[in-house]
């Protein structure tokens, strides 16, 4: 079956810094891609998708690519800030109604 | 204000007594569905509705139950709670299909859920 696999968390870094929260998934056919944001006591929230190979989603100054020949969606942010700490997580959804999660990477960002 | 709300959001119960977790949305929406999260795996769908009077099996239903007589509302049964099923259980929404690629899902804050 379908499955997303994401990096350990907790990822911890000082404001600015660089962010790279690594997913690799497998999947049959063509699925969609998604990040989604869950900050402290709240719902998850859609951060970015793709729909295809090649495909860049951003929003908020984050970003990932859809790289089909590396199954990968890795999600990065130029410079972080305190406000991004929260849990991400990595979904694709290959057109069931069933959506395939990752289990969840803790961001922590130092002033 | 549009939202999918969950009560309660914090509970801890017994093994065996029966517990509702109740969900409402008020966009609405016609799919619904369950999840629960655990550490190191992730969230898993437990059950969804397409519409009222429809409901399916997600990936780990057993020991569940749904039911959906109102639009807006879509509660999670455990008939006799085990320790097992200590979670933290998102309800979620969207207008449609459900399908993430094309139908935005909205999510509940959560209910953490304690069975001892």
């Amino acid at each position: 079956g379908d499955s997303v696999t994401q990096m350990e968390g907790p990822v911890t870094l000082s404001e600015e810094a660089f962010l790279t929260i690594n997913c690799t998934y497998t999947a049959t056919g063509y699925p969609s891609l998604f990040w989604y944001v869950q900050y402290p006591g709240e719902g998850l929230q859609l951060l970015l998708k793709a729909t295809k190979a090649d495909d860049k989603g951003s929003n908020k100054g984050f970003e990932a690519t859809y790289r089909k020949e590396t199954t990968s969606f890795h999600l990065e942010k130029g410079s972080v800030q305190v406000s991004d700490s929260a849990v991400y997580f990595c979904a694709l959804s290959g057109g069931s109604y069933i959506p395939t999660f990752g289990r969840g990477t803790s961001l922590i960002v130092h002033p | 204000e549009a939202q999918v709300t969950q009560n309660p959001r914090y509970l801890i119960t017994v093994t065996g007594k029966k517990l509702t977790v109740t969900c409402s949305q008020n966009m609405n929406h016609e799919y619904m569905s369950w999840y629960r999260q655990d550490p190191g795996l992730g969230l898993r769908q437990i059950y969804y509705s397409m519409n009222v009077e429809v409901t399916d099996k997600g990936d780990v239903p057993e020991g569940y139950k749904v039911s959906r007589k109102e639009k807006r509302n879509f509660p999670l049964i455990l008939e006799s709670p085990s320790p097992n099923q200590t979670s933290l259980y998102f309800c979620a929404s969207s207008l449609s299909t459900g399908y993430l690629d094309t139908d935005t899902q909205y999510f509940g804050p959560g209910t953490r859920l304690t069975v001892l």
